[in-house]
């Protein structure tokens, strides 16, 4: 399958500051990529559909201010948490595939905010 | 209600056991129906997909859809410690996966 990869694996920050999370496509061009996020023991929710080249759909109840999200090539699309809080505390995930109907997740990146 | 219900579990069997993972769902609109596992603090990965009704098999794992009933299945044969994660299933009304509506997982320990 595909390989998708996302750094850093484990962020740790302070509440008030920003986090950015890069979401890499290896060995596929990507001109959609989805963002999830999962709290423990619960499903994955989409937050939002990441596009190259234009701007990103976010689903309902998702604060696009707060999730900047930025498709700047066909292989990397970047999530950034601004002010961030104890409550947006998460595992973070990304998607893609070279098929619509194959998505590969990344490994996910554990964001703790203290 | 959800539109996806999965077996919470927890499940656990014995290595070599025949295990059997199921989903039930309200919108009868979907068509794309995936299965994906999940090892702790690590993201999904794909296992099966099917489109529409139907069985589907790979290896020791077999996808069932049953569209009327609005059911889905996945069976694994001669289970192995390995396979021990979370299974989540998944499904889309489109052929884009990545706007799946996910279940909320099974885990599954294999004791050997």
């Amino acid at each position: 399958g595909a390989v998708v990869s996302q750094h850093p694996s484990w962020v740790i920050c302070k509440s008030g500051t920003s986090v950015k999370i890069e979401c890499r496509s290896l060995d596929f061009q990507a001109t959609t990529m989805f963002w999830y996020r999962q709290f423990p023991k619960q499903s994955l929710m989409l937050m939002a559909t990441s596009n190259e080249g234009s701007k990103a759909t976010y689903e309902q109840g998702v604060e696009k201010d707060k999730f900047l999200i930025n498709h700047a090539s066909l292989t990397l699309s970047t999530l950034t948490v601004t002010s961030a809080h104890p409550e947006d505390s998460s595992f973070y995930i990304c998607s893609g595939g070279p098929l619509s109907y194959e998505q590969y997740f990344g490994p996910g990146t554990r964001l703790t905010v203290t | 209600q959800k539109e996806v219900e999965q077996d919470p579990g927890p499940l656990s069997v014995p290595e070599g056991a025949i295990v059997s993972l199921n989903c039930t769902y309200s919108n009868s609109a979907f068509q794309y129906f995936m299965w994906y596992r999940q090892y702790s603090r690590k993201g999904p990965e794909l296992l099966m997909y099917t489109y529409s009704s139907g069985n589907k098999e790979d290896g020791r794992f077999t996808a069932q859809v049953d569209k009327s009933s609005k059911y889905i299945s996945l069976f694994i044969r001669d289970s192995q410690p390995s396979d021990s994660a979370t299974y989540l299933c998944a499904m889309s009304v489109g052929a884009n996966a990545g706007k799946s509506t996910f279940g909320d997982g099974t885990t599954l320990t294999v004791k050997p």
